[in-house]
């Protein structure tokens, strides 16, 4: 049983563009979380996703940031006109019914 | 919401000796507390996790103590070896939701 996908692992974007992460969860689950991490620092939970449902998006910024889950494909996280404050890791974890969340290698966004 | 805090932010041990890491939490409906190790570069990985109906839990060298009455919890691991270098961080949850992680600790097994 593969475990959770990210990609890219690495995204690397001038400010004022557009970064797309994808997360494909483990077979079975569907419930997705996307959580940001700054350097040495620890998670900050940004959104929480069910099939095509948004369940709780309270971490997440109200502006720029967006995200789904579609019936068909990955998750998908969405910054537009990134900012260098958005340089982080963005992990996505997945769970197969509110249980354990098991995460993704994540994506290192780096903005020029 | 939730507030999570973790001690000690570095911790240095010989190789072969126990490595104790605490975190406490506010909220006294959370009721799931994982814990993952995080190596450089990777994502988390859980190792152990703890359930608020059991206040202990074991898995070859690494267990969990749960205090509810305190609101504390702690990773214990014995018999250290190089490779359980790496940060590790505890999280608490009430099931279902977001998980609200610790700061971290940054793990060093010397050798």
């Amino acid at each position: 049983n593969a475990g959770v996908m990210q990609n890219p692992r690495h995204l690397v974007r001038r400010r004022g563009q557009e970064a797309r992460l994808r997360c494909s969860p483990m077979k079975g689950h569907s419930h997705v979380y996307w959580y940001r991490q700054l350097p040495e620092e620890g998670l900050k939970f940004m959104v929480y996703l069910q099939k095509e449902n948004i369940i709780d998006e309270s971490g997440m910024p109200k502006e720029r940031f967006s995200a789904e889950f579609p019936k068909e494909g990955p998750s998908i996280l969405r910054i537009q006109q990134v900012v260098r404050g958005d340089s982080a890791a963005y992990f996505c974890a997945s769970s197969p019914a509110e249980e354990t969340q098991y995460f993704g290698p994540g994506t290192r966004l780096l903005v020029l | 919401g939730e507030n999570v805090e973790q001690h000690p932010s570095t911790l240095s041990v010989q190789e072969g000796d126990s490595a104790v890491i605490k975190c406490t939490y506010s909220d006294s409906a959370s009721n799931y507390f994982p814990w993952y190790k995080q190596e450089l570069g990777k994502g988390p990985q859980l190792i152990i996790d703890i359930r608020s109906n059991v206040g202990e839990k074991k898995d070859q060298r690494i267990a969990v103590t749960l205090n509810k009455t305190a609101k504390h919890f702690s990773l214990h691991i014995t018999e250290t070896q190089p490779e359980d270098s790496a940060v590790y961080f505890c999280a608490a949850s009430h099931t279902g939701n977001q998980f609200y992680f610790g700061t971290g600790t940054s793990l060093t097994v010397i050798p």
